[in-house]
């Protein structure tokens, strides 16, 4: 079945800067990559997702690029806000009913 | 904007007792699933269902573990006999399509004593 590493785990960046985390799949039938925001005892949101038919995708401070060949994927976020502070998790899925797979998650502390 | 809405928000419970965790999901949705997270942890898979039968499980999802949507709105996960390692926070999700964007409930926090 799918894997998916993430990486980091915690990444702090004083706000104003520029924060990546990348993941990595196996499954390169996965053709779909979301990445999920969650805050502190929240329920996990989407917001941004990125198919397999397109290499990158941005919307406002917010980016993901995807790379088929090495199978790893990546958010990009600029211009950092405290209230992007957060753990971040992607994902990856491929087509039909198949469940996402998560990866471990990413705590984000944007320091102002 | 419609949700997805999960009860109780929180549930404490002795080792061994049954609990029902209940889920409404967005009326045009056709796929659901259960998800865990254990406090700290990743949000892991348990079980989809479509069409009113299992289509897929998880290694987690062991004899303990059941769903059903016993009225054609409610959607529940059973656990039979919880066990300490039970406790984390249940979420329940839903897709009009079985791909594209996972829609969660707000989650029921499971602890068992």
């Amino acid at each position: 079945g799918e894997n998916v590493e993430q990486h980091p785990s915690t990444l702090s960046v004083q706000e104003g800067d520029s924060a990546v985390i990348k993941c990595t799949y196996s499954d390169s039938a996965s053709n779909y990559f979301p990445w999920y925001k969650q805050e502190l005892g929240k329920r996990p949101q989407l917001i941004i997702d990125i198919r397999s038919n397109v290499g990158e995708k941005k919307d406002q401070r917010i980016a993901v690029t995807l790379n088929k060949t090495a199978k790893h994927f990546s958010l990009h976020i600029t211009e950092t806000q405290p209230e992007d502070s957060a753990v971040y998790f992607c994902a990856a899925s491929s087509s039909g009913n198949t469940p996402l797979v998560f990866g471990k998650g990413t705590r984000l502390s944007v320091i102002a | 904007e419609p949700e997805v809405t999960q009860t109780p928000s929180h549930q404490v419970t002795q080792m061994g007792q049954e609990v029902i965790l209940r889920c409404v999901p967005i009326s045009n949705h056709l796929y659901f699933y259960w998800y865990r997270q254990i406090l700290g942890q990743k949000v892991e898979f348990l079980v989809s269902f479509y069409n009113n039968e299992i289509s897929e499980k998880s290694e987690i999802f062991d004899d303990q573990f059941s769903v059903e949507r016993p009225d054609g709105s409610n959607f529940t996960l059973k656990i039979r006999s919880t066990k300490l390692e039970d406790s984390a926070m249940y979420f329940c999700a839903g897709t009009p399509s079985g791909v594209g964007e996972l829609f969660f409930g707000e989650g029921s926090r499971l602890t068992v004593l």
